[in-house]
């Protein structure tokens, strides 16, 4: 069966210091994968998408950036965290045969002070 | 681009009694709709999915009903139960195969009333 993690699941960074978010999936081959991100109380806002190695496309323009080093492998990072960074951030995939079904992991709060 | 739009945003419900979350959404073109269970901390559980060419779909307790022509589609959950207290989601998407993108609503908290 497909699993899917992610780390790590709470982080606390000072404004300005850098971030580092992994995303692996296991039990199937390209996938396409996502960051999202969820600001407190509110809906999921799409951030990133790679539908495979090397490829990943921008949702929204921000302080973040996503790269996908390997098939099953995601990680969302930031040179400089501002404030506003703050937030849920949830990894997801779907897999080529399952149509349009995306399922997320677990996320990781984020909290920038 | 897709806008989907969720009601109500909160919704308390008496334990045994069945609740509704209604969704719109604006591109025609849009032919998949997922519902999300969000428990605190956690991340969303597709719960129950509809596709375009059908009406309507059950499992269970739950249910979810999709009018083309209008562009809603609602989830009923009968019989609830104090499990069921969490924040659900709607989305949609086009089925563009390879650049799938879900749309989500802003969610729904729903809290059941022991």
């Amino acid at each position: 069966s497909q699993t899917i993690h992610q780390w790590p699941a709470t982080l606390v960074q000072p404004v300005g210091s850098p971030l580092s978010l992994e995303c692996t999936v296991e039990g199937t081959s390209n996938p396409n994968l996502y960051w999202y991100r969820q600001a407190a109380g509110r809906g999921l806002q799409l951030l990133f998408y790679s539908v495979g190695i090397g490829q990943i496309s921008s949702e929204v323009p921000q302080n973040l950036s996503a790269s996908r080093p390997q098939d099953r492998q995601f990680i969302l990072s930031s040179k400089k965290l501002l404030l506003s960074d703050s937030g849920f951030y949830l990894c997801a995939w779907r897999g080529r045969r399952d149509g349009n079904t995306i399922y997320f992991g677990e996320g990781s709060w984020l909290t920038v002070v | 681009g897709e806008n989907v739009e969720q009601h109500p945003s909160t919704l308390s419900v008496q334990e045994g009694d069945s609740a509704v979350i209604k969704c719109t959404y604006s591109d025609s073109a849009s032919n998949y709709f997922p519902w999300y269970k969000q428990e605190l901390g956690k991340g969303p559980q597709l719960i129950i999915d509809i596709r375009s060419n059908v009406g309507e779909k059950k499992d269970q307790r739950i249910a979810v009903t999709l009018n083309k022509t209008a562009k809603h589609f609602s989830l009923h959950i009968t019989e609830t139960q104090p499990e069921d207290s969490a924040v659900y989601f709607c989305a949609a998407s086009t089925s563009n195969f390879g650049n799938e993108k879900l749309t989500f609503g802003t969610g729904t908290r729903l809290t059941i009333i022991p």
